[in-house]
């Protein structure tokens, strides 16, 4: 199917584990991001990317890790998982450089 | 970087107008302001994007005065459904992409 899709949709770990969390898109859009939503919250930006071997840091990087070795898919993981970290997920991919960002479905994570 | 700044929340009544207005006093001569939906455990959806004056789709109308300073998302008619957190994103074209969400205004519409 066409679109962005996150996996998975819901995870529990605990404290100290490496989680990774899957984002891919169909569009072969050249932006990514991720974003991290708390409870109640707005969206706080992880890491962003502009293409394949090129990402950077946003607003709140620390004890994640990005990589974009194709297009379609930019996972992030948690190196060393901490409950601070319990939170829900989106991934959003976009065309242009304009800000019309297509977001994925979101993935919950829970860290006890 | 533009930041923006939103009312927190607005209530209204079904068949009502509602105007939510976006202050983002630093934006950039290439910039462009995108607002987006969005609905409990969901990611947020885009609604309306523009540079300058009006524009208008089937959903929504956002009006940026010539100073750009502030927007004006317009929800015509709103009904129950429309109850949400409403973005206001200013993409940033002068060499980076990091798009930083505010706060968002959550609409609340009564019957």
């Amino acid at each position: 199917d066409a679109g962005i899709t996150q996996s998975p949709r819901y995870k529990i770990t605990e404290t100290g584990r490496q989680v990774t969390l899957m984002c891919h898109q169909t569009w072969s859009h050249s932006y990514m991001f991720w974003y991290r939503q708390d409870l109640g919250h707005g969206l706080r930006l992880i890491y962003y990317s502009a293409a394949a071997d090129i990402t950077d840091k946003g607003e709140v990087p620390d004890g994640y890790v990005v990589s974009r070795s194709k297009t379609e898919n930019f996972p992030l993981t948690l190196e060393s998982a901490t409950r601070s970290q319990t939170s829900v997920y989106f991934c959003a991919s976009s065309e242009t450089v304009r800000g019309e960002l297509f977001f994925g479905e979101g993935s919950r994570l829970t860290v006890l | 970087l533009a930041k923006t700044t939103q009312p927190i929340s607005m209530d209204s009544y079904e068949g009502q107008e509602v105007n939510i207005t976006c202050s983002h006093n630093n934006i950039a001569t290439n910039d462009y302001i995108t607002w987006y939906q969005q609905f409990p455990s969901q990611g947020p959806r885009f609604i309306i994007q523009g540079y300058k004056t009006k524009v208008t789709n089937e959903v929504a109308s956002l009006f940026i005065p010539a100073d750009r300073k502030s927007s004006t998302l317009s929800l015509p008619r709103v009904s129950l459904s429309d109850t949400a957190v409403y973005y206001c994103l200013v993409g940033v074209t002068s060499g980076t992409y990091k798009y930083i969400f505010g706060t968002g205004t959550r609409l609340k519409v009564l019957a």
